[in-house]
């Protein structure tokens, strides 16, 4: 069964760019879509962006002037960059596969997740 | 830009109590609707995609139910296990999450 395992610093630097990786195993990372979610501590869930299986993206309008989420085929990993950071970005994040049946999609499994904290 | 409340916001029950959980729409996102479970420190769990079609391994006690713009979690026969906090979300445009039910113990 496919596994996910979120990597990356635990801690950036406000206004410098986030970057995560997200390890896929268990499974052929083109054969489906991701998405990144975060959640900041103690609050609800927030979806950042996916990618599709075309490599076609799509983000959260809040977030989308600051974010890039990839894919590297060859490792098997997918990843994310969040630029400009401010404390309000200091959240758990996680990778998640998509599910699919037609037009219908949901997110599962997920990763274990990370957390982020953004320093001044 | 579709917005999703649940209510309540928590609630408290007893092991064996039947307990239910309210999502609404802002507008209707017909069957597209998903539920999770989230337990303290660990990712959130799909129980339910597309309204009411029951994720491979999930208990039969979770159930769900509606269309358009309300929808309705179910958990008959609440076991420890249980108590979680449970989100909504759908996929009918950009994705997005109600804010969570946190489900404790009465």
């Amino acid at each position: 069964q496919v596994q996910l395992q979120e990597s990356g610093p635990g801690l950036v630097k406000s206004s410098e760019t986030l970057s995560l990786t997200c390890s896929v195993s268990g499974g052929s990372i083109s054969s489906y879509s991701w998405s990144w979610i975060r959640q900041p501590p103690g609050k609800g869930l927030e979806w950042i962006g996916y990618i599709y299986t075309s490599g076609r993206t799509n983000y959260n309008p809040s977030l989308k002037s600051r974010v890039t989420v990839s894919v590297d085929t060859s490792k098997n990993q997918l990843s994310l960059k969040l630029s400009s950071v401010t404390a309000a970005d200091t959240a758990v994040y996680y990778c998640a596969r998509h599910g699919s049946s037609g037009a219908y999609y949901w997110f599962d499994p997920w990763g274990q997740g990370t957390l982020v904290t953004v320093s001044s | 830009d579709i917005q999703m409340t649940q209510s309540p916001s928590s609630l408290s029950a007893s092991v064996g109590d039947r307990v239910t959980i309210t999502c609404r729409a802002s507008q209707s996102i017909s069957s597209y609707l998903n539920w999770y479970q989230q337990k303290p420190g660990k990712a959130p769990k799909l129980l339910i995609y597309a309204v009411s079609s029951l994720q491979s391994g999930v208990p039969s006690r979770f159930s769900g139910s509606g269309s358009g713009t309300d929808f309705t979690l179910a958990i008959s026969g609440l076991q420890p296990e249980d108590f979680a906090t449970y989100y909504c979300q759908q996929s009918s445009d950009t994705p997005r999450f109600g804010p969570g039910t946190k489900v404790d113990i009465k």
